[in-house]
């Protein structure tokens, strides 16, 4: 079954603008994790927050976990044509030793140079 | 370098035929995953392994079956029961169980399509 819901399901914005994707869930988590899926190809992993962080950087991404209202959202700074891509949120159980990852639906984000 | 490798890259499958997918990695993780991927749609978990010798159903494992006799491998056929197989196929690995909070490390899978 699915637990996570991007929005928005598609996205298309200019190079160089930012792109933000949000993420929800319907279970505790332990941690959420965010990947990226070039048509075609296998998921990248990009980032994972655990459950007792608020944000987490890395690079051009920033990524935000509301526990409270479980949902998280990726934001990525000035696009690049080469970020055009699916992007996956996935959440792991609160039981540590089971790995079992949940994906979500997508959001597929064109980037128009 | 270390990674995940699938093969083949495209397969096709006859009325009742079973068809095996492979799946080799070697960044020596003991867990293992197989997910199915629809058009448009997210990952959905079929098997996964922790540990060589045992796996478990995921969520859509009618139709299909799994082996894990080595650390390495995690070949998934796919068989006659499974009657809406077209889909795209992707394997993944971490490290095993004990560790929270890991990624998973994905190979770029095999697009299965029904003659």
């Amino acid at each position: 079954s699915q637990q996570g819901e991007e929005d928005p399901q598609a996205l298309s914005i200019q190079e160089g603008e930012n792109a933000t994707m949000n993420c929800s869930y319907k279970t505790s988590i332990n941690n959420l994790q965010w990947y990226r899926q070039n048509s075609g190809r296998g998921l990248v992993h990009l980032i994972l927050i655990r459950s007792n962080e608020r944000e987490k950087h890395s690079g051009r991404l920033r990524v935000t976990l509301d526990t409270s209202k479980k949902s998280s959202s990726l934001l990525i700074t000035a696009s690049r044509a080469a970020d055009t891509a699916s992007y996956f949120c996935a959440t792991g159980p609160p039981v540590v030793g089971n790995e079992k990852l949940t994906f979500g639906t997508g959001t597929r984000l064109t980037i128009i140079p | 370098d270390g990674g995940i490798t699938q093969s083949p890259k495209y397969l096709f499958r006859k009325e009742g035929q079973n068809v095996t997918l492979s799946c080799e990695q070697n960044l020596n993780h003991d867990a293992m995953y197989w997910y199915r991927q629809d058009p448009g749609q997210g990952l959905r978990l079929i098997y996964y392994s922790q540990i060589v010798n045992d796996f478990q159903k995921g969520d859509i494992a009618e139709g299909y079956s799994v082996s894990r006799e080595k650390k390495e491998s995690f070949p998934l056929t796919v068989t006659s029961a499974q009657k809406n197989p077209t889909a795209f196929y992707l394997c993944a690995s971490s490290i095993g169980p004990g560790i929270s909070n890991q990624p998973q490390h994905f190979g770029d899978g095999t697009r299965l399509s029904i003659l």
